[in-house]
């Protein structure tokens, strides 16, 4: 299995605060990824980074930011959790798409928050 | 820009009989396909994928699927359900101009005894 840890794997807290969830791979892999899944939607990307202080946006980004200090480390924000990112956040590293590697997506184990 | 569909949200066979999980896809270029498997309170883990090479693609755990260019389709088989099976299943597509993968909403397989 890829080593991606995500922390925390649970977590409740209350409208308006802060939440940051980490995600930590072993994988030295260049791209990280952060999506949600709920039901009836899927998985949908929020942000996604292909290095080191480069990230960019996905599709559902509003209301969620993120950093990329370290290849291992991708950080993902919620400045004032609402209620609507009452979700299961995961992360996910792969390898740029070439001729040796199909860009194929690992994932971790899942990160999930209620928002009361 | 491409798109994954999955219809219906829920599969339900009898154990022994075959799966069949449908996939249809829109790229402006020739894709990769993926599909995804995730258990409960687990993540998700690769299946299978289409990569251009040969259009049939057999998987882990007796999983199989065909690329149909023609039918813009990569359904998902299976000729025999185990209750090991049950778990929900997703559909991706990428395209190499940002290596981003695309979901579908995803397919919920139950097996009854």
């Amino acid at each position: 299995d890829a080593g991606i840890t995500q922390s925390p794997r649970h977590k409740v807290t209350e409208t308006g605060t802060p939440v940051t969830l980490r995600c930590h791979q072993t994988e030295n892999h260049r791209y990280m990824y952060w999506y949600r899944q709920d039901p009836g939607h899927g998985l949908r990307l929020i942000h996604y980074s292909y290095g080191v202080k480069d990230t960019d946006k996905g599709e559902v980004s509003d209301g969620y930011s993120v950093s990329r200090s370290k290849t291992e480390d991708f950080l993902l924000t919620l400045e004032s959790a609402t209620s609507s990112q009452t979700s299961v956040y995961f992360c996910a590293i792969s390898e740029p798409w070439t001729s040796e590697s199909t860009g194929e997506l690992f994932f971790g184990e899942g990160s999930r928050l209620t928002v009361l | 820009a491409q798109s994954v569909t999955q219809l219906g949200s829920h599969v339900s066979v009898s154990e022994g009989a075959l799966v069949l999980l449908r996939c249809n896809y829109s790229s402006s270029v020739p894709p990769y396909l993926f599909w995804y498997v995730q258990y409960p309170n687990q993540g998700l883990q690769l299946l299978l994928k289409y990569t251009s090479a040969a259009t049939l693609v057999k998987g882990i755990n007796g999983f199989e699927a065909e690329f149909k260019k023609s039918e813009t389709s990569f359904h998902l088989t299976k000729p025999s359900a185990h209750m090991s099976d049950a778990a929900e299943y997703f559909c991706a597509v990428l395209t190499g101009a940002n290596s981003k993968l695309t979901f579908g909403k995803g397919i919920t397989l139950s097996v009854r005894p």
